[in-house]
């Protein structure tokens, strides 16, 4: 039960748009589609952002987008805004009923 | 309105034990896969624990044998009792819906401390 790899930070200006990688293997990430993706404000529980690699629950904006090749998943936050700084972790099924995430990667909007 | 509430946490001494609970509002723990997941100070999320509508259970093997998960159906209301309890299990241990397999609803977490 390794965790997946995530770079330690991302930065991007307002407007632009930022993609956080997320990389497993072929127990995890590569042999399911459930890769999901969770944002993190300081002292806050973690609010769900993207589902089954691809899928947005609702009230989540569109600027927030997944997707997912082999062994890694990304995620891509477009039209970045100052209220996107925040951790971003990953998380995949891992088969055998366990489930593992990333390190988590710090987004600062500068 | 859809709400998860933990409690139960604690300062605790290495080696003690502690029961967290999360009671569930909106919708029922039966019906649904529900998690524990832990954030040890200025680290990242681990997964701790999962308990299927079945009740079939699982667990990770950093907590494998020392804790449990389990749900009160009458109280709708999920368990997570830690035994034997190490300096490195010191963490807000967050209680989680999991739907679609993602986690959608979280509680707002409850600090355990392990220390002497």
């Amino acid at each position: 039960q390794s965790a997946l790899t995530q770079p330690a930070s991302v930065s991007g200006s307002p407007g632009q748009s930022i993609t956080i990688s997320c990389t497993g293997t072929s127990s995890d990430v590569g042999s399911y589609n459930l890769v999901s993706w969770y944002q993190q404000h300081p002292g806050k529980a973690p609010k769900l952002m993207i589902y089954e690699v691809t899928k947005r629950p609702s009230g989540v904006s569109d600027r927030f987008s997944g997707s997912k090749s082999d062994n890694t998943a990304s995620l891509t936050i477009s039209g970045l805004q100052a209220e996107d700084e925040a951790d971003y972790y990953c998380c995949s099924y891992a088969g055998t009923r366990t489930w593992v995430f990333g390190g988590g990667t710090k987004l600062v909007v500068l | 309105e859809v709400q998860l509430v933990e409690s139960g946490g604690g300062l605790i001494q290495p080696g003690g034990s502690l029961r967290l609970s999360c009671a569930a509002s909106g919708f029922t723990v039966s019906g649904s896969y529900m998690s524990w997941v832990r954030q040890a100070p200025g680290k990242g999320l681990e997964w701790v624990s999962v308990i299927y509508m079945g009740g079939s259970t699982d667990h990770a093997d950093s907590v494998k044998g020392r804790f449990t998960i389990s749900r009160d159906n009458s109280k709708n209301t999920l368990y997570l009792q830690m035994n034997s309890l190490r300096v490195e299990d010191t963490a807000v241990y967050y209680c989680a819906r999991i739907l679609a397999w993602g986690m959608d609803v979280w509680g707002q977490g409850t600090t355990v401390s392990v220390s002497s």
